[in-house]
């Protein structure tokens, strides 16, 4: 089992939906990365927490340690918002461990 | 600033050659990490340093792959020989401090091993 499960693999949904892209882990954690890859192949890093809920435009990222698990919300989807969005997790030191990727598809 | 410098963007070469990969990492930040992708297994942490010392190389897949950081704004990632299977974007971050702040990463490296 991976130390980081993301579901779903891939979501398709239509403009203006409410996206929610969900993140378990099995091992203790320092902070959950979320990161956006375009479909060009650069990597942006969206959110880092460690604890409750980040906000940033339509985004939104929370964090349940106890439940080991974070959730990644789109608001108002925009075929922008198309690719591929990647949790990873830091334990200790500065080592990340990622997420196999949801791959997003808004149709206008 | 610039962000993250990576070069050549696209290395195209033939088994046995050696490949050398490059990256800037933004200034000030005293943190840098290679890291690999590939559809298989996704992004992977190769090495990372701090302060331009390498604190874990556990990553690098062999002993055919080695990285150096000669000065904080500067680092290569070497590949001698390169095989096939090293084919994969290679990514390089950097970030400030050493604790869980966020990465900025630079566009990548397309290597394709022929």
């Amino acid at each position: 089992k991976n130390e980081v499960e993301q579901s779903p693999q891939n979501l398709t949904a239509q403009e203006g939906e409410f996206i929610t892209i969900n993140c378990s882990y099995s091992v203790g954690i320092s902070a959950l990365h979320w990161l956006q890859q375009h479909p060009g192949g650069g990597i942006v890093s969206l959110f880092m927490l460690s604890s409750g809920k980040k906000k940033h435009g339509r985004l939104i990222a929370t964090i349940n340690i106890q439940e080991k698990h974070s959730s990644l919300h789109i608001t108002a989807s925009h075929p922008r918002d198309s690719a591929v969005y990647i949790c990873a997790v830091g334990r200790g030191a500065q080592k990340l461990v990622f997420g196999q990727g949801t791959r997003l598809t808004i149709n206008p | 600033d610039a962000g993250v410098i990576q070069s050549p963007r696209h290395e195209v070469t033939e088994m046995g050659q050696e490949v050398t990969l490059r990256c800037k990492p933004i200034s000030g930040h005293n943190s840098l990490f290679w890291y690999r992708q590939t559809m298989m297994r996704g992004l992977e942490l190769l090495i990372y340093f701090n302060n331009n010392v390498p604190i874990d190389d556990s990553g690098m897949p062999e002993d055919r792959f080695s990285a150096k950081m000669p000065n904080a704004s500067f680092s290569t990632l070497k590949i001698q020989p390169s095989e096939p299977r090293d084919s994969a974007v290679y990514f390089c971050a950097s970030r400030t401090g050493t604790g869980d702040e966020k990465l900025f990463f630079g566009s990548g490296t397309q290597l394709s091993v022929l």
